[in-house]
């Protein structure tokens, strides 16, 4: 199994901020690596697709790309909306795995 | 969109069983894959598995020997089963569609299924 290691597991940043987060899989693989924004209490949804790809309702502050091994997502000038558990997920290989998750919160 | 529904607590040994209730699409047009994902307390997410129409199901292998995935057109919902089940499968369980390329969208809410005597 591809085992994603996501760092930090929290963060705390202020409306306006750039925040990164980082995804690195335990073997290398290129473009299968998916973004999820996960609100308490709500449905986890799609926000980056095959590393850098935007759902359609995802706002432009989204990005998401590769460097050697690693993925990030980056948030540019952060939102009230963005505060959330951001999740990665590989669909490289079976079985399909998920980072430990980054939970975005207000400073 | 997608809402599970099922018991919220089920007796170790005995067999966990889930809904998943599609509405606004076809269960057997446009989204072709339809996935069980859980997340137990505290741990990260864990992809069960997934089915679509025509094909064979696709389980992970951590729990290939217990779990049933399957569809039904007639209630436009698909269904999980998951036999055998312990303390450690007590979980919020989410249902999912997806494609091909192995992404998931979009998610029901989660329904939390507690194990316990």
């Amino acid at each position: 199994d591809i085992h994603l290691t996501q760092s930090p597991s929290s963060l705390s940043a202020s409306v306006g901020d750039r925040v990164t987060i980082t995804c690195r899989p335990s073997q290398s693989f290129s473009t299968y690596l998916n973004w999820y924004q996960h609100k308490p209490g709500k449905a986890p949804k799609l926000l980056i697709y095959a590393t850098s790809n935007l759902q359609s309702w995802v706002p432009s502050r989204f990005s998401g790309s590769a460097s050697g091994t690693d993925f990030t997502l980056t948030i540019t000038s952060l939102q009230p909306e963005d505060f959330a558990t951001y999740y990665c997920q590989q669909s490289y290989s079976s079985p399909y795995t998920f980072g430990g998750g980054t939970k975005l919160e207000i400073k | 969109q997608l809402q599970e529904s099922g018991p919220g607590l089920v007796k170790p040994s005995e067999t966990l069983s889930l809904t998943c209730n599609v509405s606004g699409g076809s269960l057997s047009r446009g989204i072709n894959y339809w996935t069980w994902i859980r997340q137990p307390a505290g741990k990260g997410l864990e992809w069960i598995g997934r089915f679509y129409f025509g094909g064979i199901p696709h389980y992970n292998p951590s729990l290939k020997s217990r779990v049933t995935i399957s569809g039904d057109t007639s209630k436009n919902s698909f269904s999980l089963k998951l036999t055998s089940v312990t303390a450690a499968d007590t979980a919020i369980y989410y249902c999912a569609g997806g494609n091909a390329a192995g992404t998931f969208d979009p998610w029901g809410p989660g329904t939390l299924v507690t194990v316990s005597s």
